[in-house]
């Protein structure tokens, strides 16, 4: 069974920095590209990052372009999303979720998510 | 970006009801549609890949239809545990983006 564990959501300042982790089971974690996904309250889902199955290649949303940065451990099964410069507009709970594979970015299992909120 | 606009944004049903829900984008973006169900606390999940297509394990009262801007997602009998939000989301280009959502509620 796939199963996506989020950890690391936290109260942060404005300005502040955090690091998100997603631990990862019942697939074959280096064979897959992993997502970080967003959904802010009364806002639709938005998604935040990317990155290959071997780490090769990352995006990002422009919304978080140059304050988050995206990695793995292909040796521990996590995915790990730091985020930097944080913003009220930051606030969110984030997801990971397991790309599946075929032609374009589709998201086929996700975790329950972490809840990040930057207030003062 | 691609938008993506649901309708609607929400509605009532009873358990037993047809339920459609419909997602159009702003361009063209083939069959590149996938439909997800959003439930607080749980993990979301993918009902429907390439439009049409029935994810592993989701029941066959799940269908999806469409293609080029025009997509729906059908409950053919709406059970107690389809009350839901359920979200569409384009993986045609670059950034993906998602619907704002249409949550189905109990009447």
């Amino acid at each position: 069974e796939v199963q996506l564990v989020e950890s690391g959501g936290a109260v942060v300042q404005p300005g502040g920095s955090l690091r998100l982790s997603c631990a990862a089971s019942g697939f074959s974690f280096d064979d897959y590209s992993m997502h970080w996904i967003r959904q802010s309250p009364g806002k639709p889902l938005e998604w935040v990052s990317f990155i290959t199955w071997g780490g090769s290649r990352t995006d990002y949303a422009d919304s978080v372009k140059g304050r988050f940065t995206i990695s793995r451990d292909n040796s521990k099964n996590s995915l790990h999303l730091e985020m930097k410069s944080l913003s009220t507009e930051d606030t969110a709970l984030y997801y990971c979720a397991k790309d599946d594979g075929r032609d374009g970015n589709n998201f086929d299992y996700w975790g329950q998510g972490t809840l990040v909120t930057v207030s003062s | 970006d691609i938008q993506m606009t649901q309708s609607p944004s929400s509605l009532s049903a009873f358990v037993g009801d047809r339920v459609t829900v419909t997602c159009r984008a702003s361009q063209t973006i083939s069959s590149y549609l996938n439909w997800y169900q959003l439930k607080p606390g749980s993990a979301p999940k993918l009902l429907i890949y390439a439009a049409s297509s029935l994810h592993s394990g989701v029941p066959s009262r799940f269908s999806g239809s469409g293609s080029g801007t025009h997509f729906t997602l059908t409950i053919s009998s709406l059970q107690p545990e389809d009350f839901a939000s359920y979200y569409c989301q384009q993986s045609y280009s670059s950034p993906v983006t998602f619907g704002q959502g249409t949550k189905v509620e109990i009447k």
